[in-house]
């Protein structure tokens, strides 16, 4: 199976700040590579697909980059409603499916 | 727009049976596969089970292979989650998720609570 590792496992910013979230697999993906944010009490939401592409909807400040084992998902000035956990999730050699442990994100 | 409508969850003692239903609309869903993960309280996304949009592949986490069941009926737009022997450590929101590969389409979830 492939691990996935997120990095940091929480953080702290304030609104405006450029935060990058890392992701590594345990073994080259391409860059069969999600994202998704999830809200307390709410199903978790796509961001991105295919390391890079953003989903229909989703604000362009959220970006992702990588290819291989190494992946970030970029917020370019962070927004009081991006607050949230968010989940890297690898589809390339399924199953299983396979999401890393999570990064929160809170408010400094 | 894309709805899914999970139903079912509830609370079971350890060795107990539950079944759980999504219900889908707003897609084609015979065209689609689908999806259940579920979250332990304060935990991770896990993975649990996948079906084709026609039924004919069927995978599962090993952590409930030989217990659980997934199945679909393209007539209802509905895919199902039968769980049996349930333990204390599938205590867990379990989400339903049209697939193309990744999750594009997530319902709110059902929780499923074991316990005596």
């Amino acid at each position: 199976d492939i691990q996935m590792t997120q990095s940091p496992s929480s953080l702290s910013a304030s609104v405006g700040d450029r935060v990058t979230i890392t992701c590594r697999a345990s073994q080259g993906i391409s860059n069969f590579l999600a994202w998704y944010q999830q809200k307390p009490g709410k199903a978790p939401n796509l961001l991105l697909y295919e390391a890079s592409k953003l989903e229909a909807g989703v604000p362009s400040r959220f970006s992702g980059s990588g290819s291989g084992t190494d992946f970030t998902l970029t917020i370019s000035s962070l927004q009081p409603e991006d607050f949230a956990t968010y989940y890297c999730h690898q589809y390339y050699n399924t199953p299983p499916w396979t999401f890393g442990q999570g990064t929160k994100v809170v408010i400094k | 727009e894309v709805q899914l409508l999970e139903t079912g969850g509830g609370l079971v003692q350890p060795g107990g049976s539950l079944r759980l239903s999504c219900e889908a609309s707003g897609f084609t869903f015979s065209r689609h596969a689908m999806t259940w993960v579920r979250q332990a309280p304060g935990k991770g996304l896990e993975w649990v089970s996948f079906i084709s949009g026609s039924s004919s592949t069927t995978y599962y986490a090993d952590s409930v292979k030989g217990r659980f069941t997934i199945s679909r009926d393209n007539s209802k737009n509905t895919v199902s989650l039968q769980m049996n022997s349930l333990r204390a450590e599938d205590t867990a929101i379990y989400y339903c998720a049209a697939t193309d590969y990744y999750f594009d389409n997530w319902g709110q979830g059902t929780l499923v609570t074991v316990s005596s």
